[in-house]
């Protein structure tokens, strides 16, 4: 069993719409989480990060936390073109673990 | 502040050669991760150091791959010798804590022919 796992997809979803994005994790000693953008041939960089169970909201984006559930989940609203990219779910405990990404694309 | 900074940014070299990949992380930040990325594989954390001592090389493939932090403000991933499939995009990410957000260089493009 991998530590992240994220369904890789593609996920299509329209513009206007609401993105749904999820991670499951296996170890229930992870203290924080996080997500990452990655723009095809670019680096990984800081989406937002989470690390009390419930929601956080940050302008388009709002990360999920469930703790009990081992999972997390990333909610972005108003779906832009702009948004297609893969994101990254990790994880951070004992060590810093990334899922394999998730390819999402907002069709203008 | 600059960011991490690697290079070179890409490298196309024939299998046999030596292959040196450098980082800068970013001034104060206490780690120093080595990433690789592939289609197939996905992001795969090769080693980290943690105040220029490394504390984890579970992640490098084979004894062909080695790491050095001489000082907190330089680390080389090299490779020797290169194999076609060590062609990847190689990342180096520092972070302030281990457990915190980690902040990645452009990486480098290497391609062994």
């Amino acid at each position: 069993q991998k530590e992240v796992e994220q369904n890789s997809g593609p996920l299509s979803v329209p513009e206007g719409a609401i993105a749904s994005l999820n991670c499951t994790y296996s170890d229930r000693g992870s203290q924080s989480f996080f997500w990452y953008r990655q723009y095809s041939g670019k680096s990984p960089e800081l989406i937002m990060f989470i690390y009390s169970n419930g929601d956080k909201e940050d302008g388009r984006f709002t990360a999920q936390l469930n703790k009990a559930s081992q999972y997390v989940s990333l909610l972005i609203r108003d779906s832009q073109p702009s948004d297609s990219a893969t994101y990254l779910c990790a994880v951070s405990g004992n060590q810093f673990y990334f899922g394999t990404g998730t390819s999402l694309t907002v069709i203008p | 502040d600059a960011g991490v900074i690697q290079s070179p940014r890409h490298e196309v070299t024939e299998m046999g050669q030596e292959v040196t990949l450098r980082c800068k992380p970013i001034s104060g930040h206490d780690y120093l991760f080595w990433y690789r990325q592939t289609m197939m594989r996905g992001l795969e954390l090769l080693i980290y150091f943690n105040n220029n001592v490394p504390i984890d090389d579970s992640g490098m493939p084979e004894d062909r791959f080695s790491a050095k932090m001489p000082n907190a403000s330089f680390s080389t991933l090299k490779i020797q010798p290169s194999e076609p499939r060590d062609s990847a995009v190689y990342f180096c990410a520092s972070s302030l804590g281990g457990s915190e957000t980690q902040y990645f260089g452009p990486g480098t493009r290497l391609l062994v022919l």
